[in-house]
């Protein structure tokens, strides 16, 4: 089991243009989150998907927005980049109405905005 | 709001224990989790408290008192590898989990 996995790794953007970051969830998962981690921070929640729809989203403008595919994979598209949209993102993936909702983390893509 | 507070920095000594608290208001409660983060890396599960009381897992346990709002991770005859943040995160009633900023601990020889 690969686990979850999170492409690229890391990333270089200027200002005002677009990025796509990817996520494939660990096996047997079917929801999949992604978080915003700044530096010295804990993870912000941006969103999350299961069932290939948009099930919750935390306080972040509609630039950021995503998709789930029927595979579970996931991609989160930031536009128009800030310089502020600089930090580590990092996909979870869990299993929907399991008791136990550990969420595993892929490595996240470092992203820098210059 | 929802917040959850941890200190920033701790600092003990290798072979020691050392105790890291939670705090936290949130909507709803469904668990509690620590997750340990090396520098540069992504965050993996230590203990997951649905209950009060401790659960005990080799050198680290956590507590857990719903009614406090309040959790500890305690980690025992520490070691140099336990220099990491530590992170406390609760699921809330919509089952989205809120972040702790994290508690980064240091560890001395």
């Amino acid at each position: 089991d690969a686990g979850v996995t999170q492409s690229p790794t890391h990333l270089i953007k200027t200002r005002g243009q677009q990025v796509t970051l990817r996520c494939s969830p660990k096996s047997g998962h079917d929801t999949v989150s992604w978080y915003q981690q700044a530096l010295g921070q804990g993870p912000q929640f941006i969103f999350q998907y299961y069932e290939e729809e948009e099930r919750q989203r935390g306080n972040f403008p509609d630039r950021f927005s995503g998709h789930q595919f029927p595979n579970y994979s996931s991609e989160l598209n930031v536009n128009a980049l800030l310089l502020g949209d600089s930090a580590l993102y990092l996909c979870a993936s869990s299993l929907t109405d399991s008791l136990n909702t550990e969420a595993f983390f892929g490595q996240g893509t470092r992203l820098t905005v210059v | 709001g929802q917040n959850i507070d941890q200190p920033t920095e701790m600092t003990a000594t290798e072979g020691a224990i050392v105790q890291i608290n939670c705090t936290y208001q949130t909507s709803g409660f469904n668990g509690l989790f620590w997750y340990q983060q090396h520098a540069g890396e992504a965050p993996t599960f230590l203990s997951y408290n649905v209950l009060d009381g401790l659960e005990e897992k080799g050198r680290f346990s956590s507590f857990l008192s719903r009614s406090k709002g309040y959790s500890y991770l305690l980690l025992k005859e520490l070691q140099m590898k336990d220099s990491a943040s530590y992170l406390c995160a609760v699921l809330d009633s919509n089952y989205q989990l809120i972040w702790g900023a994290g508690t980064k601990l240091i560890i001395k020889p």
